[in-house]
């Protein structure tokens, strides 16, 4: 069965600073995507990044980069000049071949000002 | 605008009233799903859709049903709602859901109350 571990329940970051929130993964599977979602205090799932099991550069979209460690089955997200706007809550999730996606129980992020 | 639209978005009922809870979406997605996010629990698939007239459980199917009957639509209906499924809902579509790359979308979540 798929796994996503989020080890941190809470993050704080002081506004401008770089963050990177921890997601590890365990799967059988050769074949997968790993994703990234926020979710604001409005309640939204906000879709931020994705990576592939055979992608072998980092995926990075703006601000936001994926830290791919396959070896280690770990997806960590890393927000640089990190935003008042950037508080909320942030699940990693996975999925492969047709297995639903599984989402991790979630970061809340803090930037403080 | 490409987007999955959810109605309500807001819902206070009472047990055993039947509901249903609309989703649609405008990218021509293969594949829709229903999740649940409770506190401490995260999100859970309810039901998922890879085509119209195909529909399957997910992980808590239990109090739900589903139809798929045209591409765009997926409602989520509760035939007696109970107090345990007061939870934030969300609909969510993809291109083809067999593919692992395919991003999941979401709707903006429907918030259900049941006294």
């Amino acid at each position: 069965a798929q796994k996503i571990t989020q080890t941190q329940p809470g993050m704080f970051v002081q506004e401008k600073e770089a963050v990177t929130l921890d997601c590890t993964y365990d799967t059988s599977d050769q074949s997968y995507g790993l994703f990234w979602y926020k979710q604001p205090s409005s309640g939204e799932m906000i879709f931020l990044i994705y990576q592939g099991s055979y992608d072998e550069q980092n995926a990075t979209e703006g601000r936001y980069s994926l830290n791919f460690q396959k070896a280690r089955k770990s997806a960590n997200l890393v927000i640089s000049a990190s935003q008042l706007g950037d508080s909320a809550m942030y699940f990693c999730a996975m999925n492969s071949g047709n297995t639903p996606l599984v989402f991790g129980k979630g970061t809340r992020l803090s930037v403080i000002a | 605008e490409a987007q999955v639209t959810q109605n309500p978005r807001y819902l206070i009922t009472v047990t055993g009233k039947k509901l249903t809870v609309t989703c649609s979406q405008n990218m021509n997605h293969e594949y829709m799903s229903w999740y649940r996010q409770d506190p401490g629990l995260g999100l859970r698939q309810i039901y998922y859709s890879m085509n119209v007239e195909v529909t399957d459980k997910g992980d808590v199917p239990e109090g739900y049903k589903v139809s798929r009957k045209e591409k765009r639509n997926f409602p989520l209906i509760l035939e007696s709602p109970s107090p345990n499924q007061t939870s934030l809902y969300f609909c969510a579509s993809s291109l083809a859901g067999a593919v692992s790359t395919d991003t999941q979308y979401f709707g903006p979540g429907t918030r259900l109350t049941v006294l």
